[in-house]
Formats: C-alpha cells, sequence, structure tokens
C-alpha cells in the first residue's frame, strides 16, 4: 500500500522568494510521483512527474522537484515565486491503478 | 475544446433526493475517475473504470452507483443524499498505462450543496 504526507498544510511566503513545499511518501514497490497543481475554483493539474531516470525534474513554470529514494521524499521548490503561484499543490504517489494524493498545501504568496 | 467536462458546475439540493453528475472526456483515454474533494482539500478516490468495466471501488456508500455507458463517459448517481455528501466532486481520466505512470486529466468539478 502506498501513502503521501505533505508535512506543511499552509505556507505562506512573500512575492520573489523561494518556497519548499515538501512531501514525503511510503510504498513497497516501485512508484511513480507527480506534482499537482490546484488554482482557485479549478480542477487539479499536472505540475511535474517522477517516472525513472534524472532525479531532478522541472516544470515549464519555474519549479522543481528531487526524488530522494533513501529518504522517500518528493519535494517541490521554485526560487522564486509569483503572485500567480498562490494556489492548492497536491503530492501524489502512483502504483497499480490507483493514485494517491496528499492533502495538500496552500501555498500563498503576498505581495 | 474542454478535455475533460462535467455537468453541472453547481448542485445545490435537498436531504433525500437523487441527482446525478455527468462526466465526458475528449481525449480518447481509457480510464476514468470519480473523487470527493472534501472541505479541508482533502481529495480521495471513488471509484475508477477502465475501457467501460469498473477497477476500483473504494468504501463509498452503495448510495453512490458510477455508471459508464461508454468508454468517453462515466456518471455518478447518488441515491438519498445527506448533508455530508456536500463536497466538489473530480471526474478524472487517464490513458492506461504501466501501473499509474500517466497523468489525471481533471474536469473542472461539480460543488454539490446538501440542504
Amino acid at each position: 500500500a502506498q501513502s503521501v504526507t505533505q508535512l506543511d498544510s499552509q505556507v505562506p511566503v512573500f512575492e520573489e522568494a523561494p518556497v519548499e513545499l515538501r512531501c514525503n511518501y511510503s510504498s513497497s514497490v516501485s512508484v511513480y510521483l507527480f506534482w499537482y497543481v490546484q488554482y482557485p475554483n479549478q480542477g487539479l493539474q499536472l505540475l511535474l512527474k517522477y517516472l525513472s531516470g534524472s532525479t531532478l525534474v522541472e516544470s515549464i513554470n519555474g519549479f522543481e522537484a528531487e526524488f530522494n529514494k533513501s529518504q522517500t521524499s518528493f519535494h517541490l521548490r521554485k526560487p522564486s515565486v509569483h503572485i500567480s503561484d498562490t494556489a492548492e499543490y497536491f503530492c501524489a504517489v502512483a502504483g497499480g491503478f490507483k493514485t494517491i494524493f496528499g492533502a495538500g498545501t496552500r501555498l500563498f504568496v503576498k505581495a | 475544446d474542454t478535455a475533460v467536462s462535467q455537468t453541472p458546475k453547481y448542485l445545490v439540493t435537498q436531504m433525500g433526493n437523487d441527482k446525478s453528475i455527468k462526466c465526458e472526456q475528449n481525449l480518447g483515454h481509457d480510464t476514468m475517475y470519480w473523487y470527493k474533494q472534501d472541505s479541508k482539500k482533502f481529495l480521495k478516490i471513488m471509484f475508477s473504470y477502465n475501457n467501460k468495466e469498473l477497477i476500483i471501488n473504494e468504501t463509498v456508500p452503495n448510495r453512490f452507483s458510477p455508471k459508464s455507458p461508454d468508454k468517453a463517459h462515466l456518471n455518478l448517481h447518488i441515491n438519498s443524499l445527506e448533508l455530508g455528501d456536500s463536497a466538489v466532486y473530480f471526474c478524472a481520466s487517464s490513458q492506461r498505462g504501466l501501473a499509474g505512470a500517466n497523468e489525471q486529466f481533471f474536469g473542472p468539478g461539480t460543488r454539490l450543496t446538501v440542504l
């Protein structure tokens, strides 16, 4: 069975500051890891994913996440956030037909 | 063109009523899902269909019944609605892939309010 823990329910940060959203997972088998973003009143959309290969994966809007097998983590980072990054971020782990989502982290970017 | 669409977007109804939410995807995907998102944003899988066949059926009251007339549609019917059913329901789809490696595409959600 898989599980996902997002360690912070809310992360307030000032514009142009760096941010890290933390995610730890547990699984007895190989897994695939995802970060999804949900903007207000919208559905989730994929931000980035790790399937295999390079442990550092990047999104088109400046986010990156690093798969760390020994620490069973997949933390999301951005060196400089914008107001428009304010959203709910979900870490997810997939194996078989099921994807398990974390409880979400609300990133709130302040001017 | 909308990839995954849901109707209605908002649904307000009285306790005890029966209601349906419809979902359609035009991505050619084989697998579709229903999720429930509560007021704390927690997202929980309810059902999943692959090529019209039920493959995931989580611990959901049997008042909830999914139906997939074809692989592009997955509807959710809810009988005898209760206050606790109030939530946002998301439909999603994905291409069938190796052990869940494919991303899921989500619809815009249906906000259900039971009074």
